[in-house]
Parts: structure tokens; C-alpha cells; sequence
């Protein structure tokens, strides 16, 4: 069984375009992440979420609008997607916030926007 | 603010060579976490180590092994003959505790080739 796991694996879109993007863990875990990953390989923090509420949000654009329907679902809906949202985005979980939980992360959706 | 710098872009070896990735960071917290992660090219990434602040033990495991020096704010890792296998982007990142939130920073990553 897959720990995390994102759906989909590719997305291929038009700007202007409304997508979203799921994630979901089997682990038990209190905490979900988002990551982005740029073409340059460089990973970066999007949000954070324990328990369902959000924690962190990393200066992220509101168009980036995350949701947890429960502790084990962290969706991702980007609105009027731009050129420059193309990019790996990565899902994790830990067990809680506290620092240093190891973070699993799912297998990452790669987002091409035309 | 925290910050990981992982100086080396791109490393190329041939087999059977060592090889040592660095890694320097910066944080204002006493107490901190530091990881290193594997990106091979199929694009998971897969986790290789975790070592808190309190903990200048160095680590072997297997042909992997890793030196944590505070003194020098550095954790680096070293292949020992390395294989094909190997090779992929590895990221050292920072958790720091009294965040609050385990947000992991990573570095920018080096890419490891191994020629066979």
C-alpha cells in the first residue's frame, strides 16, 4: 500500500485553467505539507496543515488554495493558472508538527502549464 | 531565517569512487533537525537520514555515511564506492523545532553522476 499518494501524476493544462491536484495518506498522521519543486530542481514549502487547520502558508499566492476535507486529505486548487505555476508539487505527511518528524512524501505531480 | 547551501551543482565520478556531497546551514535555533533525501530520476524522493542538533555522532550505513560538525555549521555525506545506482540529486534540509511547524528547508541540491 502506498503511504502517500497524489493523483494526478501529470497534469497538462491551459493558462487561465482551474485544477486541482489530491493527496492522501494512509499513515495516521496529524500533519500534510505541500511542496513545490521548480525546474531547477529547487524545493520550497507551500503549507502546512495539522489536524486539518492550516499552520503555515509560505507566501504562497491566494490563487493557491489548499483544503483538508479530513487528516488524511490535503487537496491542492490552483485558480487561473499562470505559466510560472509548472512545477513538480509534492505532497508529505509527518505523524505531528513537532520538529524533526521524518516526512514521507507521495510520488509528486508534475504540472505543465501551456 | 534558516538557510541550507549546498555548494557542489554538479558532481560527476566514475564507479567505485568516493565521493562526499556538502552541506552548510544557517539557523538561529538551538535545537534543529538536518536530513538528507535522495531524488533519483524516476523523481520520488526518498529519505536518508535524519540527526538533531544534540547529536555530533557521525553515521554509517552501508557504503553511506555522514559527518555532522556544529562547530562549522556542516553535515556533509560521503559515498564509498560508489555505483551507478547512486546516482541522482541528493538535498540536505532543516527543520527547526521552535517553528512550530516541522517545515523542512532544503538546500538547492547536487546532482550526482556515476559514470560506469
Amino acid at each position: 500500500d502506498t503511504a502517500v499518494s497524489q493523483t494526478p501524476k501529470y497534469l497538462v493544462t491551459q493558462m487561465g485553467n482551474d485544477k486541482s491536484i489530491k493527496c492522501e495518506q494512509n499513515l495516521g498522521h496529524d500533519t500534510m505539507y505541500w511542496y513545490k519543486q521548480d525546474s531547477k530542481k529547487f524545493l520550497k514549502i507551500m503549507f502546512s496543515y495539522n489536524n486539518k487547520e492550516l499552520i503555515i502558508n509560505e507566501t504562497v499566492p491566494n490563487r493557491f488554495s489548499p483544503k483538508s476535507p479530513d487528516k488524511a486529505h490535503l487537496n491542492l486548487h490552483i485558480n487561473s493558472l499562470e505559466l510560472g505555476d509548472s512545477a513538480v508539487y509534492f505532497c508529505a505527511s509527518s505523524q505531528d508538527l513537532r520538529g524533526g518528524n521524518e516526512q514521507f512524501f507521495g510520488p509528486g505531480t508534475r504540472l505543465t502549464v501551456l | 531565517a534558516q538557510k541550507v547551501t549546498q555548494a557542489q551543482t554538479e558532481i560527476s565520478v566514475v564507479e567505485k569512487e568516493d565521493v562526499t556531497l556538502d552541506c552548510v546551514y544557517e539557523t538561529r535555533d538551538t535545537t534543529y533537525y538536518l536530513f538528507w533525501y535522495k531524488q533519483p530520476p524516476s523523481g520520488e524522493l526518498v529519505f536518508l537520514i535524519r540527526r538533531n542538533s544534540f547529536d555530533e555522532q557521525n553515521e554509517i550505513s552501508g557504503r553511506y555515511s555522514w559527518n555532522f560538525q556544529k562547530s562549522t555549521s556542516s553535515f556533509n555525506f560521503t559515498i564509498t564506492a560508489s555505483q551507478v545506482v547512486d546516482s541522482a540529486v541528493y538535498f540536505c534540509a532543516l527543520s527547526e523545532v521552535l517553528s512550530g511547524a516541522n517545515n523542512l528547508f532544503f538546500g538547492t541540491g547536487t546532482r550526482l553522476t556515476v559514470i560506469p
